[in-house]
C-alpha cells in the first residue's frame, strides 16, 4: 500500500525567504513522486517529479525536491518565495504497475507569503 | 496543442439526482484517470480507463461509473447524488497508464 504525509496544512512565509514544504511517504515498491499546485478554482499543475535517476530535481519556478530513500521523504524548497507562490501545494505517489500509476495524495499544505 | 478540457464547470444538483461530467482528454492521450477533491482535502482516485477499459478503481461505491469513447474522452456518472459527493471532479490523461497526468480544471459538483 502507498500513502503520503504533508506536516503542516499551512505554512506561512515572509517574501524572499526560504519556502520548506514538508512531505513524507509510504510505499512497499519503489515510489514515484510528485509535486502539484493548485491556484484557487483551478486544476493540479505539476511542479517536478522523481521516477529513477538523480535524487535532487529541479521542476519549474525555481522550486526543487530531494528523494530520500532513507527517511521516506521527498519535501519541496524554493530559495526565495515570492508573493505569486502563494497556492495550495500537494504531494503524491504512483507506482506504474498500480492501477496505471494512479496517483495517491496527501492532504495539501497552503502556502501564504507575506510582503 | 489542446490540453485537457471538462464541462461543465460548474453544476448543481439536488439529491437522489444522476449528474454526467465530461472529459476531453489532450491529443495523443489514451488514458485518463478520475479523481474527486472534496473542500480541504486532497484529491482520491475515482478509477482510470485505458483504450475504453476501466483500468483500476479505488474506494468508491458502484454509483460512480464511467465510460471512455473511441477518441478517448470520458464521462464520469454519479447515480443517486448524496451531499458528500459536493467536490470539485478533477479528470486527467496521460499518453499511456502509467505515465505522467495532465489534470483539467475541474468541474464543482454542489449537491443540496
Amino acid at each position: 500500500a502507498q500513502s503520503v504525509t504533508q506536516l503542516g496544512s499551512h505554512v506561512s512565509v515572509s517574501e524572499g525567504a526560504l519556502v520548506l514544504l514538508r512531505c513524507n511517504y509510504s510505499s512497499s515498491v519503489p515510489p514515484y513522486l510528485f509535486w502539484y499546485v493548485q491556484y484557487p478554482n483551478q486544476g493540479l499543475q505539476l511542479l517536478l517529479k522523481y521516477t529513477t535517476g538523480a535524487t535532487l530535481v529541479k521542476g519549474i519556478n525555481g522550486f526543487e525536491a530531494e528523494f530520500k530513500k532513507s527517511e521516506t521523504s521527498f519535501h519541496l524548497t524554493k530559495p526565495s518565495a515570492h508573493m505569486s507562490d502563494a497556492a495550495e501545494y500537494f504531494c503524491a505517489v504512483s507506482a506504474i504497475y498500480n492501477q496505471g500509476g494512479k496517483l495517491i495524495f496527501g492532504q495539501g499544505t497552503e502556502l501564504s507569503v507575506k510582503p | 496543442e489542446t490540453g485537457v478540457t471538462q464541462s461543465p464547470t460548474h453544476l448543481i444538483k439536488t439529491r437522489g439526482q444522476q449528474v454526467t461530467l465530461r472529459c476531453s482528454s489532450q491529443s495523443g492521450h489514451n488514458t485518463v484517470s478520475w479523481y474527486q477533491q472534496a473542500l480541504g482535502q486532497g484529491p482520491q482516485f475515482i478509477f482510470q480507463y485505458y483504450r475504453e477499459e476501466e483500468n483500476g478503481r479505488g474506494n468508491f461505491p458502484p454509483r460512480f461509473s464511467g465510460l471512455q469513447f473511441p477518441n478517448y474522452s470520458s464521462e464520469l456518472n454519479v447515480n443517486a447524488l448524496e451531499l458528500d459527493d459536493s467536490a470539485l471532479y478533477l479528470c486527467a490523461s496521460s499518453p499511456a497508464a502509467g505515465n505522467e497526468q495532465f489534470f483539467g480544471p475541474g468541474t464543482r459538483l454542489t449537491v443540496l
